[in-house]
């Protein structure tokens, strides 16, 4: 079955700690996304990669981080510096290159702060 | 910045009505449009895309898009309880989405 999985589904940081949010899909996707939704809110973008060992940054990246070391795989790093990192962070993955291409979604990681 | 605007809601309609759902945009280079339903605590799922001007149908849910109104909606015909949900529109110019804040539709049986 191809998709996007996400891991973990719930995730707890305590404070001055760095977490690491896993993403992974088989779709054979040339880009992915990352995602943070607030309650209430729509979905900004923090990051998101078109290919492999390339990345940019979104409207909030700060405080986050990435890599993009496989085409399967784009992990999301929440860091210290990120001080209300509470949130349902969701990853994506859409074909590049082509017009018309939506994103595909995973089924999320909701972050919270011990 | 580029702006993506819903229908401030939240939207309650009857059991069996017409739902209408709109999202105006402000980037006139956007080529692609996107509706994406979230069911509470869940990940947005892709219900319906339009690429072009007029309308677009899919079983209950039509788009329709005014790329010279900047202007595209979502009509839920027959709405059904499991239709409530908030309702994304998103928008793209080929290099990333953007997404309003939603609107809440609520379908009371």
């Amino acid at each position: 079955d191809g998709g996007i999985t996400q891991s973990p589904k719930y995730l707890f940081r305590k404070e001055g700690q760095n977490v690491t949010l896993s993403c992974e899909q088989n779709l054979n996707h040339d880009a992915m996304y990352w995602y943070r939704q607030d309650p209430g809110q729509g979905l900004r973008l923090i990051y998101y990669s078109q290919i492999v060992n390339d990345f940019q940054k979104g409207d909030i990246a700060e405080g986050y981080s990435v890599s993009r070391e496989k085409k399967e795989s784009f992990p999301l790093t929440v860091t210290s510096a990120q001080k209300n990192p509470t949130a349902f962070y969701l990853c994506a993955s859409s074909i590049w290159g082509r017009a018309h291409q939506p994103q595909h979604f995973g089924d999320g990681t909701r972050l919270s702060i011990l | 910045q580029k702006e993506v605007e819903q229908n401030s809601g939240p939207l309650s309609v009857p059991e069996g009505a017409i739902a209408s759902l709109n999202c105006t945009y402000s980037d006139r280079g956007s080529q692609s449009f996107f509706w994406y339903r979230q069911y509470s605590g869940k990940s947005p799922e892709l219900i319906m895309s339009i690429y072009s001007n007029g309308d677009k149908e899919d079983g209950r849910f039509t788009a329709q898009l005014n790329k010279a109104s900047q202007y595209v909606s979502l009509l839920i015909r027959d709405s059904q309880p499991s239709d409530s949900a908030t309702y994304l529109c998103a928008v793209t110019d080929g290099s990333r989405l953007t997404f309003g804040e939603g609107t809440q539709l609520t379908v009371n049986p």
